[in-house]
């Protein structure tokens, strides 16, 4: 249980053109997404949290207007980058959390993102 | 004072011996802790979850969690070079209205045949 899938798994874009990549939980309904960046040999940095139905809360630094997030239903998370440039090449990552007052996240494989 | 703390590494053990990863968290209302697996250029996986004082054993993990010193260690007994990984300890703060939890920045483990 408690699968979580993202898709692409990786992607290739050019500079100033937007990438949207989703995340889905597989087996249980997802109240609460997370999106995480992380560059090579870095720790996770959390971008922003998303509820279901409600606008993301992003974290500081994050720009929301490049960074967008939807969370339109129980199972589907989306973040769009827009106008990639190639300092936002990374690996992108999603996590969920169930419903109730559990916080553990389980992860997606991550999409690995290169702006050429 | 970094709110979730762990030795970088890395860590080395021969096979077989018993690995112990360390982490330190600064909220002393914590309740939920957490411990992550990560390989090199994968994303992190969950191998186990903490709530109480003591113990809690699954295969050859054991969380020790000890609230009053506010640490959570891991440890891995009879350990195999596929447990090479970064470990991440992960922390839910007390307070606030979010779900977030709080990595600390991992140890790299590395199990030597």
């Amino acid at each position: 249980g408690a699968v979580v899938s993202q898709h692409p798994s990786w992607v290739i874009c050019k500079s100033g053109t937007s990438v949207k990549i989703e995340c889905r939980s597989l087996d249980f309904q997802a109240t609460t997404m997370f999106w995480y960046r992380q560059f090579p040999k870095q720790s996770l940095m959390l971008m922003a949290t998303s509820n279901e139905g409600s606008k993301a809360t992003y974290e500081q630094g994050v720009e929301k207007d490049k960074f967008l997030i939807n969370h339109a239903s129980l199972t589907l998370s989306t973040l769009t980058v827009t106008s990639a440039h190639p300092e936002d090449s990374s690996f992108y990552i999603c996590s969920a959390r169930s419903s109730g007052n559990r916080y553990e996240q389980y992860f997606g494989p991550g999409t690995r993102l290169t702006v050429t | 004072q970094k709110e979730v703390e762990q030795n970088s590494g890395p860590l080395s053990v021969p096979e077989g011996a018993i690995a112990s990863l360390n982490c330190t968290y600064s909220d002393r209302g914590s309740q939920s802790f957490f411990w992550y697996r990560q390989y090199s250029g994968k994303s992190p996986e969950l191998i186990m979850s903490i709530y109480s004082n003591g113990d809690k054993e699954d295969g050859r993990f054991t969380a020790q969690l000890n609230k009053a010193s506010q640490y959570v260690s891991l440890l891995i007994r009879d350990s195999q070079p596929s447990d090479s990984a970064t470990y991440l300890c992960a922390v839910k703060l007390s307070g606030g209205s979010n779900y977030k939890l709080t990595f600390g920045k991992g140890t790299l483990l590395t199990v030597n045949p």
